[in-house]
């Protein structure tokens, strides 16, 4: 069975531009989430989804940031502007919420970006 | 405002002894509590969870501890394995509110 599957795995790009992260959960799956790895943060949730609504988008930390979700099976995570502060791992993680679940995430491997 | 710590960064411990990584949390509507193992260039793995029903979950060699009154849960890991080395999450959620809230994490190495 495929895992969540990230895009691109890296991005080295430049101040100003625009960085564009995918997302496709586990099929079945209906909670998503986007996270952000630092050394100084460790995990952090940036936002959520459940049955593709944004639930929660406090975590995340500028206008700069948008997060997308058009259909159960595909999410974006947006930053236009970046800016170098940015460079993290962002994970995506989804997982199936309801009775009888056992709240695990599932995470892809992430997408170490890498803003000069 | 961190609500879930964990205020140790790093742990070194000597293959075959136990391995013990603390976690602390803040806020008490908290009722599931997990732990997620990272290996470096991998995403997080679920390893273990206990819900605030329990002071106990055992799965192998891994154990959960939870005290509610002290807010506070433990991970021990026995006997500690080389392939054990990973970088090892606290998380925590409200199931009324369905998001899981991640520790800074703690770096373990397992010395041969």
């Amino acid at each position: 069975d495929a895992g969540v599957i990230q895009s691109p795995r890296h991005e080295v790009t430049e101040m100003g531009q625009e960085v564009t992260l995918r997302c496709k959960p586990i099929s079945g799956h209906n909670s998503l989430f986007w996270y952000r790895q630092t050394m100084m943060r460790g995990l952090e949730l940036l936002i959520y989804f459940n049955n593709n609504v944004p639930i929660d988008d406090s975590g995340m930390p500028e206008d700069r940031f948008s997060a997308k979700m058009p259909n159960a099976s595909f999410s974006t995570l947006k930053i236009q502007p970046s800016e170098p502060r940015d460079s993290a791992v962002y994970f995506c993680a989804s997982s199936l919420e309801g009775i009888g679940s056992t709240g695990e995430l599932f995470f892809g491997e992430g997408s170490r970006l890498t803003v000069l | 405002d961190q609500q879930v710590k964990q205020n140790s960064p790093s742990l070194s411990v000597q293959e075959g002894r136990i391995s013990i990584l603390n976690c602390d949390y803040t806020n008490s509507m908290f009722d599931y509590f997990l732990w997620y193992k990272k290996y470096p260039a991998e995403g997080p793995t679920f390893l273990i969870s206990i819900s605030s029903i329990k002071d106990k979950n055992e799965d192998g060699r891994f154990t959960v501890f939870l005290n509610k009154s002290a807010k506070h849960l433990s991970l021990h890991i026995v006997p500690s394995q080389p392939g054990d080395s990973a970088v090892y999450f606290c998380a925590a959620s409200d199931f009324s509110y369905d998001k899981v809230i991640f520790g800074p994490g703690t770096s373990l190495s397992v010395i041969p």
